[in-house]
């Protein structure tokens, strides 16, 4: 089955506690991205990838970082997660770049 | 700036009250524009693809069209499991590899 499998699904952890989420995709897909929806915000682009070892900055990156060291995996790190960065992550791949996506499950963050 | 804007918000329908959702957006250039459903607690799912005035896509009950400055997405005959927020997405030209998002409007279906 084809799928983005992001993992937790659901994290709490306190303010400077580095943590990372992974996501892995099973498609062969060369695209990979990393979002955050919060209420009335809608989906916005932290980092994403054109294909392995090629990262750029999306609309909100401070505070994060990402690698792609492999095709399927795209992890998300946060160095010093802090308040601000509760929220729904999701993480999303296709064959050539953005517009039709394939989304994860999205793991909810709570950062207290 | 470019931006993409939903609207209504919310919307509630009957069962089988048809109605539209509208997507405009002020963009430098568009290379294309998307539809998403997301249902609560789930990661969005790709609806549509239209790139240029005038195309249309179906699927079911759901249809879109697309202008130069804004998109609809039309719903016929509404059944409860459409429930679910609807996104816009608008992929720029010029060489950006950026997708923006609208805010999402949120349906539900009431038998």
């Amino acid at each position: 089955e084809a799928q983005v499998t992001q993992n937790p699904r659901y994290l709490i952890t306190v303010t400077g506690k580095k943590l990372t989420v992974t996501c892995s995709q099973n498609m062969n897909h060369e695209y990979m991205s990393w979002y955050r929806q919060d209420p009335g915000l809608g989906l916005r682009q932290i980092y994403y990838s054109m294909n392995v070892e090629v990262t750029d900055k999306g609309d909100v990156p401070e505070g994060y970082k990402v690698s792609r060291k492999e095709k399927r995996n795209f992890p998300l790190i946060l160095e010093s997660p802090s308040p601000n960065q509760t929220s729904l992550y999701f993480c999303a791949s296709s064959f050539v770049g953005p517009g039709e996506l394939f989304f994860g499950e999205g793991s909810r963050l709570t950062v207290l | 700036e470019d931006q993409v804007t939903q609207s209504p918000e919310a919307l509630r329908l009957q069962e089988g009250e048809s109605s539209s959702l509208n997507c405009s957006y002020t963009v430098s250039g568009l290379r294309g524009l998307f539809w998403y459903r997301q249902d609560p607690g789930k990661g969005p799912e790709f609806l549509f693809t239209l790139y240029s005035a005038g195309e249309e896509k179906e699927k079911e009950r759901l249809k879109a069209t697309l202008t130069k400055k804004e998109s609809f997405l039309h719903i016929t005959a509404p059944k409860p499991e459409d429930s679910a927020t609807y996104l816009c997405a608008v992929l720029l030209s010029g060489g950006y590899n950026k997708l923006i998002f609208g805010a999402g409007t949120r349906l539900a279906v009431h038998p």
